[in-house]
């Protein structure tokens, strides 16, 4: 079965800097997604940014961008001039190709606070 | 992407009562997924609801405490019955994307047994 680790139970940053959230999975798959996805108070779960396993480019989606180590099987989440808007908990995501279609494993979470 | 309408936002509701959670898409799909999250806590799975055919559970989790019913491709309820202050949690109901590569979140349901 699969597993989705993230050791970071809590995260601080000051607004304006960089923070990194880690990730690490355990799969046997060769076709596999992964995701990070946020979810403030308001308890929406909003897709953050996704990486298909078999692109070695990493994934960016403007102040957000991931380290993809497939082989160690790492997925970090770099989150670059923090803003308050971005404190909420933070899922790791997994979702084997073929079969599963759709369903995830998640991780623990890790909630992220955004000093001013 | 889809439209995910989840019904209703909140809840407190005493225990031994039942709730049923309505989740309504904007186009057909073949499955739809319940999560249940505890307070703190990561998403479980719950089940997967196919249209025409039983629901799947997953282990820890049947079909007594928590009826699903998928009368067609766009809509499905998660009732959780018998409720006790241990099942206070998020519901969330999830459907994929049309290459099953993605999912989509309804609001979620914040229930609190009391």
């Amino acid at each position: 079965a699969q597993t989705v680790t993230q050791s970071q139970p809590e995260m601080s940053v000051q607004e304006a800097e960089t923070v990194t959230l880690s990730c690490t999975y355990d799969t046997s798959e060769s076709d596999y997604y992964l995701f990070w996805y946020k979810q403030p108070p308001s308890r929406q779960m909003i897709l953050v940014i996704r990486q298909e396993a078999y692109k070695q480019q990493n994934a960016t989606e403007n102040r957000f961008s991931v380290n993809f180590q497939k082989a160690a099987k790492s997925f970090s989440l770099k989150i670059s001039d923090s803003q308050l808007g971005d404190a909420a908990m933070y899922f790791c995501a997994y979702l084997a190709g073929g079969t599963s279609y759709g369903k995830l494993t998640f991780g623990q979470g890790t909630i992220l606070t955004v000093h001013p | 992407s889809a439209v995910i309408s989840q019904k209703p936002s909140r809840d407190i509701c005493q225990r031994g009562t039942s709730l049923t959670i309505q989740c309504q898409v904007d186009s057909q799909v073949t499955m739809m997924f319940w999560y249940r999250q505890q307070p703190g806590q990561s998403l479980t799975l719950i089940a997967t609801a196919n249209q025409g055919s039983e629901a799947t559970y997953e282990s820890g989790f049947v079909i007594d405490k928590f009826p699903i019913s998928r009368p067609n491709l766009t809509f499905s309820t998660l009732t959780v019955s018998n409720m006790s202050p241990e099942d206070s949690s998020i519901y969330l109901c999830s459907v994929p994307s049309g290459s099953g590569t993605e999912a989509f979140f309804g609001q979620g349901t914040r229930l609190t047994v009391v």
